[in-house]
């Protein structure tokens, strides 16, 4: 069952430009995820949003979550080569169901 | 350092050969999970424990089957009934169902030849 589903599916940009992304999801959440992964690697937990939150920052990323619109975006500033990866969202929803995956959007940073 | 350890890394299996990964964590967490991802693809769920001896099945559990006899151990098995098992095999666990991140494994490259 697909619940988040990211937008753009790939996206490259030049170094120091912003990057965002986007995740619809479908039904109520109790919080969204954001994750990153290295090409060949496990994923790495970036941001968790509860439902009651509108904006979160951690370092040079912000998350935004409009539940009216039952979409979240992850904006990356300056961006460097290192942030080059896949970027998923994962959403947490009520009752005993686990986290349930986008596909991701892959992002090309170009030194 | 405390983690998630999967093992072997990439797996070649012969078709018909049932083949076990094996994924062990030292974070004393309650749940674990393995997802599958193919190319392109997001994560999809196959099983997941929240305590030892308990487990559900995910999405797409079709030919596989997983243990939990211990807190740290949770292998997955893929069994020749599996029609399409090439793919990239990731286990993650969480301190409980409830809580939300979940730490991974660098995961493991299956590919049946």
């Amino acid at each position: 069952s697909q619940q988040g589903e990211e937008d753009p599916q790939a996206l490259s940009i030049q170094e120091g430009e912003n990057a965002t992304m986007n995740c619809s999801y479908k039904t109520s959440i109790n919080n969204l995820q954001w994750y990153r992964q290295n090409s060949g690697r496990g994923l790495v937990h970036l941001i968790l949003i509860r439902s009651n939150e509108r904006e979160k920052h951690s370092g040079r990323l912000r998350v935004t979550l409009d539940t009216s619109k039952k979409s979240s975006s992850l904006l990356i500033t300056a961006s460097r080569a290192a942030d080059t990866a896949s970027y998923f969202c994962a959403t947490d929803t009520s009752g005993n169901t686990p986290l349930v995956f986008g596909k991701g959007t892959r992002l090309s940073v170009i030194a | 350092d405390g983690g998630i350890t999967q093992s072997p890394k990439y797996l070649f299996r012969k078709e018909g050969q049932n083949v076990t990964l094996s994924c062990e964590q030292n974070l004393n967490h309650d749940a674990m999970y393995w997802y599958r991802q193919d190319p392109g693809q997001g994560l999809r769920l196959i099983y997941y424990s929240q305590i030892v001896n308990d487990f559900q099945k995910g999405d797409i559990a079709e030919g596989y089957s997983v243990s939990r006899e211990k807190k740290e151990s949770f292998p997955l098995t893929v069994t020749s009934a599996q029609k399409n098992p090439t793919a990239f095999y990731l286990c993650a666990s969480s301190i409980s169902r409830n809580t939300g991140e979940l730490f991974f494994g660098e995961g493991s490259r299956l590919t049946v030849l």
